[in-house]
């Protein structure tokens, strides 16, 4: 059963930089069919998409973050990575990472989802 | 990007009843060249991820009790709880994928009345 869990600072300092990593288990970080998925989620909020990554090391990220996002692969650890740089307040969330689907040749659903690590930002 | 909007903000439902959760695309997310809709529902229980439910509007993941269903087709989207259980209150999403930045809607609460 693949699992994934995320892993890094729970607090970050403002204008700082946000590092995160997940670690993927029960399946290789290679598969053909997956890309590699981060999402947050402000306290009471919503999801946002932050970016993808594919095991080639393609990216694909959101418009309104990729000023500041890169997100990095280390197949040999099936490990992937996020960096937020110059993060706010308005950082702070629950940051998910997740398998995120490519079977139709297209980037589609995400499942399954890591169980979350809460990232403050805050001096 | 693809705004996603759903109502009701929040439902209570009576044990054994349907819920219903309206989903709503700001441009249609139906793929012409193979019929395809391009969205996905997600569970999220207090304190848990989200969980896939359904994708491709109505197609369930496997392990997913069949009181679950999705229907619709373009800019409007449906998930039915046919016979709401206990285990069933959380807060539902949807997601399209039908272009980058890939979206998700602001969540519909349901919860037991």
């Amino acid at each position: 059963q693949l699992q994934l869990q995320e892993s890094g600072p729970g607090l970050v300092k403002p204008s700082e930089t946000l590092s995160l990593t997940c670690t993927v288990s029960g399946g290789s970080i290679s598969s053909t069919n997956y890309y590699w998925g981060w999402i947050r989620q402000p306290p009471g909020k919503g999801l946002e998409w932050i970016g993808s990554i594919y095991n080639s090391g393609s990216t694909y990220y959101n418009p309104s973050l990729k000023s500041r996002v890169t997100i990095s692969i280390d197949t040999s650890r099936n490990q992937f990575s996020l960096k937020l740089s110059s993060v706010t307040a308005a950082d702070t969330a629950v940051y998910y990472c997740a398998r995120h689907s490519h079977t139709s040749g297209w980037k589609e659903w995400f499942d399954p989802w890591g169980q979350g690590t809460l990232v403050t930002v805050s001096s | 990007d693809i705004v996603m909007t759903q109502s009701p903000d929040s439902l209570a439902v009576s044990l054994g009843e349907r819920a219903t959760i309206n989903c709503k695309s700001s441009q249609s997310v139906l793929y012409r060249s193979n019929n395809k809709n391009y969205l996905a529902w997600y569970q999220q229980k207090p304190g848990q991820p989200p969980k896939l439910l359904i994708y491709w509007a109505s197609t369930r993941e496997s392990g997913v009790p069949d009181r679950f269903s999705g229907s619709g087709s373009g800019t409007d989207f449906t998930l039915t709880i046919s016979s709401l259980q206990a285990e069933d209150v959380a807060v539902y999403f949807c997601q399209q994928y039908y272009s980058s930045p890939f979206t998700f809607g602001p969540g519909t609460k349901v919860d037991i009345k």
